[in-house]
């Protein structure tokens, strides 16, 4: 079955840019009509939508993290990453990859990576 | 934005226990609305979906109704295995929002 792995750094400087890939295995990133979302979560504390990407390259952002993020695909690779400029202390959280999936009504998030800490710090 | 308000923030109650978990939106979602666990130290699960689906595998003591501004998540027998966070999700095509959670406890 598709499972789901976050790769990168789990430190990061202030002002930087955190980047992460996402590495979809047991199945196409292209087959089926699905989004592929990255949501993050600080310690002890609720879930957040970052933004995601369809395998055309079209992408909704999170309004309040638009300026600063990027999301990009590589089918040749079956990855999706996540840029974030000019992080923060407040982007230190785990962040996840998950598949958005098409229920016909709603889309949710089926599949999840398990999870890569990213700890913003000098 | 959809802004979700999620109640109560915790909850404890005895094994066999019946679990209410509310969810409210700001405006009209229809029915696109969607429950997950998370257990510590676990990425989320989903166990409902458009409101009242139970996603395949998930336990029937698991539901989930409501449409428009008013959800309600329920557990029929509360499971010591079923001690986790839960957390309903909107769906808007152009932002998705998470409620707060709801931390379960074992009483």
């Amino acid at each position: 079955q598709v499972q789901l792995q976050e790769s990168g750094p789990g430190l990061v400087k202030p002002s930087q840019t955190l980047s992460l890939t996402c590495t979809v295995s047991g199945g196409s990133i292209s087959s089926g009509s699905y989004y592929w979302s990255w949501i993050r979560q600080p310690a002890g504390k609720g879930l957040e939508w970052i933004g995601r990407i369809y395998t055309s390259g079209s992408t909704n952002y999170n309004p309040s993290l638009k300026s600063r993020v990027t999301i990009s695909v590589d089918t040749s690779k079956n990855q999706f990453s996540l840029k974030l400029s000019s992080v923060t202390a407040a982007d230190t959280a785990v962040y996840y990859c998950a598949r958005d999936a098409d229920y016909g009504g709603s889309n949710a998030f089926d599949i999840w990576g398990q999870g890569t800490m990213v700890t913003v710090s000098s | 934005d959809i802004q979700m308000t999620q109640s109560p923030s915790s909850l404890s109650a005895s094994v066999g226990d019946r679990v209410t978990i509310t969810c409210q939106a700001s405006q009209d979602i229809s029915n696109y609305l969607n429950w997950y666990q998370q257990k510590p130290g676990k990425a989320p699960k989903l166990l409902i979906y458009d409101a009242s689906n139970l996603e395949t595998g998930v336990p029937s003591r698991f539901s989930g109704s409501g449409s428009g501004t008013d959800f309600t998540f329920t557990i029929s027998s509360l499971q010591p295995e079923d001690i986790a966070t839960y957390y309903c999700q909107q769906y808007d095509n152009l932002l998705i929002t998470f409620g707060q959670g709801t931390r379960l406890e074992i009483k």
